[in-house]
């Protein structure tokens, strides 16, 4: 079965902080994607990235970056020079064979920035 | 182009009644979902479709039933709502291409927020 694992219920930090956000995942699945979306205070979920099992290249957005590595089954997210803007709550998710490509959430992390 | 509304964006019901929470996207996405996010919660699948005509059952369908017509629209139906069924509603759309499957990324419409009293 599928599991995705964000163990960080909330974090807490001063603006222009660096955060991690951990991402643990569970697949018998060779072929797997995995995604974080973001949902600010408005409500909406953004979408942020999809990675493809087979690319295990970090990936740098500005000031965001993810760490997929497959020998811990794991997928990061860190914001570096964190803003009041970043607040929000982090969902990874996952599909693959397993989960008939359904996505499969966490439970989210919800980050807050204070001034 | 709108990408996924929904309407209505917020409802109150009493118990028992029925509604239909409406979903329309124009991305020609083969893909659409219907989730509930619970306050404080993640979100959790209630129905999917791969296409027109084609829906099944996700984590929790039960108390909801879903029909797909067209691309375009996938409207979920509450009947005999409940209390439990209080919560936020958010209907996504994805375009499986090469990739098979479910594996692109989903958009999500902005929500409806149901209150069942």
């Amino acid at each position: 079965a599928q599991k995705v694992t964000q163990a960080q219920t909330e974090i807490s930090v001063v603006e222009k902080e660096d955060v991690t956000l951990d991402c643990v995942y569970e697949t018998r699945d060779t072929t797997y994607y995995l995604f974080w979306y973001k949902q600010p205070p408005s409500g909406e979920l953004v979408f942020l990235i999809r990675r493809n099992s087979f690319d295990e290249q970090n990936e740098i957005s500005g000031r965001y970056s993810w760490n997929f590595q497959k020998s811990t089954s794991s997928f990061n997210f860190t914001i570096t020079a964190s803003q009041v803007v970043d607040s929000a709550v982090y969902f990874c998710a996952l599909s693959g064979t397993d989960s008939n490509y359904q996505l499969i959430w966490g439970a989210g992390t919800k980050l807050i920035i204070k001034p | 182009n709108a990408g996924v509304t929904q309407t209505p964006k917020f409802r109150i019901l009493k118990i028992g009644q029925s509604m239909t929470l409406q979903c329309t996207q124009d991305m020609n996405h083969n893909y659409m979902y219907w989730y509930r996010q619970d306050p404080g919660m993640g979100l959790k699948l209630i129905y999917y479709s791969v296409g027109a005509g084609i829906t099944d059952k996700g984590e929790v369908p039960n108390g909801y039933n879903v029909s797909r017509s067209t691309t375009e629209d996938f409207p979920l139906r509450l009947e005999l709502a409940a209390p439990s069924q209080t919560s936020v509603y958010f209907c996504a759309s994805s375009y499986s291409g090469t990739s098979g499957g479910a594996a692109g990324e989903q958009f999500f419409g902005p929500g409806t927020r149901l209150t069942v009293l």
